[in-house]
């Protein structure tokens, strides 16, 4: 059985860092892709970054570049998001799913995704 | 980035055939066949419905299927039921210069 299983989420001050992490089994975990997608409170999804299958190629929404840090480590089967310099507009439950590939690379869909995570940033 | 544009909601009766559009450009739906459908009830996360344009997984109901034309794709429930009242979610590839991916804004389905 396949499971996603986020974790670290919580309230934070604007400005302030958290770490999520998202543990993965059931599946090849160091075969996928990973990728992070939040929805804020009554909105729709965003995708908010993907890492490569050895964490070498990284991709990320624009509101967070530079400021987002998706890792991976393949030994544990978990993948990171580290937030820094959150704000109010980081507010959101945060999932991680799976996206599937093929030798050419990311599928562009997700097959499997945890249950979420809740961040809220205070101003 | 622009979201993708789907319709705010989309009503019928159960029996009925509803269809979901969503409009993007020739840099995501219109050049790729990387698109993607997600099913969202209430308080749960999303689950994936329809992948690269027309298929299903395993578990999803053939009453679902999806469909592109240029720049839209389109999601098509037939024989419409109470339980598929939910959000649903388009999401395709998009070249901006790395491997990016983007979501339309959400359709509410509502049985009437």
């Amino acid at each position: 059985e396949v499971r996603l299983v986020e974790s670290g989420g919580g309230l934070v001050q604007s400005g302030g860092s958290l770490r999520l992490s998202c543990g993965a089994s059931g599946f090849t975990f160091d075969g996928s892709w990973m990728t992070w997608v939040r929805q804020a409170p009554g909105k729709g999804l965003e995708w908010v970054a993907s890492i490569g299958r050895d964490g070498s190629e990284k991709s990320y929404v624009e509101s967070v570049k530079g400021r987002y840090n998706v890792s991976r480590d393949n030994r544990k089967n978990t993948v990171y998001l580290q937030m820094d310099r959150l704000g109010p507009e980081d507010t959101a439950v945060y999932y991680c799913a799976r996206m599937k590939v093929n030798l050419l690379g990311p599928r562009y869909f997700s097959d499997y995704w945890g249950q979420g995570t809740l961040v809220t940033v205070s101003s | 980035q622009s979201a993708l544009t789907q319709p705010a909601s989309v009503s019928g009766s159960p029996g009925q055939s509803i269809t979901i559009s969503c409009t993007g450009t020739s840099s995501d739906i219109g050049g790729y066949s990387y698109v993607s459908w997600y099913q969202q009830f209430s308080g749960k996360g999303p689950k994936l419905l329809i992948y690269e344009v027309s298929s299903r997984p395993s578990g999803t109901s053939t009453r679902f299927s999806g469909s592109k034309s240029g720049n839209t794709a389109s999601l098509t429930i037939s024989g419409l039921q109470a339980e598929d009242e939910a959000d649903y979610y388009c999401s395709s590839y998009r070249n901006s210069g790395s491997r990016d991916v983007i979501f339309g804004g959400g359709t509410r389905v509502t049985v009437l």
